[in-house]
């Protein structure tokens, strides 16, 4: 089964704090994660992805954990701003296949000031 | 360079009516999809197409048909609109394999069914 789970629904942090969402896949053939960001009324857009040959990825602020003994990958948002209050998709694909991306539900991140 | 390009951003139909939306993409990308986004329900799979001429159903494809004549379009058609139909419609492109800067996608169609 094609499936990516995400958690929290829902994420409110303090400016400054840590945000953290995660996501666990199914299929092993799954060798590309990337995270997207999306604004209101906006299209999403490619944050930060992974592939599973290392186990963290890190660009500014953010960083990808991959686990792929336990099928599980996560974002971290170190010193979260306001400007970071959007919604964060995981996705995976199998590259060696098609390059369909599978989506997670979304968790909306609200940055209070 | 005009990326993805999506029309109409909004549009309200009647239950039974019909319309296409509109995808164009100014990349030679070769692989397209049309998502839609349903709140807290992420983004599921319509269609995609590999390259001209060549489509294949994603994870929800009933209700909609789309085409691929060219590199650049890849329009979506509903036939005979329902109000589950009511949603955030995305179109995207990219290479494969999938470029660092992964999918382009466009800013989205907006459509309401009443």
């Amino acid at each position: 089964q094609q499936q990516v789970k995400q958690s929290p629904q829902s994420l409110i942090v303090q400016k400054g704090g840590i945000s953290i969402i995660n996501c666990a896949y199914e299929n092993t053939a799954f060798d590309y994660f990337p995270w997207y960001q999306q604004f209101p009324g906006k299209g999403p857009a490619l944050l930060i992805a992974i592939r599973p040959d290392v186990s963290e990825k890190k660009e500014g602020r953010f960083t990808i954990s991959f686990n792929k003994s336990a099928k599980q990958f996560s974002l971290h948002i170190m010193d979260s701003q306001p400007g970071d209050s959007a919604t964060y998709f995981c996705a995976a694909s199998n590259q060696g296949g098609s390059v369909k991306l599978v989506f997670g539900k979304g968790t909306k991140l609200t940055v209070n000031p | 360079n005009a990326g993805v390009t999506q029309t109409p951003k909004f549009r309200i139909l009647k239950i039974g009516q019909s319309m296409t939306l509109q995808c164009t993409q100014d990349m030679n990308h070769n692989y397209m999809y049309w998502y839609r986004q349903d709140p807290g329900m992420g983004l599921k799979l319509i269609y995609y197409s590999v390259g001209a001429g060549i489509t294949d159903k994603g994870e929800v494809p009933n209700g909609y048909n789309v085409s691929r004549s060219t590199t650049e379009d890849f329009p979506l058609r509903l036939e005979l609109a329902a109000p589950s139909q009511t949603s955030v419609y995305f179109c995207a492109s990219s290479y494969r394999p999938l470029p660092n800067y992964g999918y382009t996608f466009g800013s989205g169609t907006r459509l309401t069914v009443v």
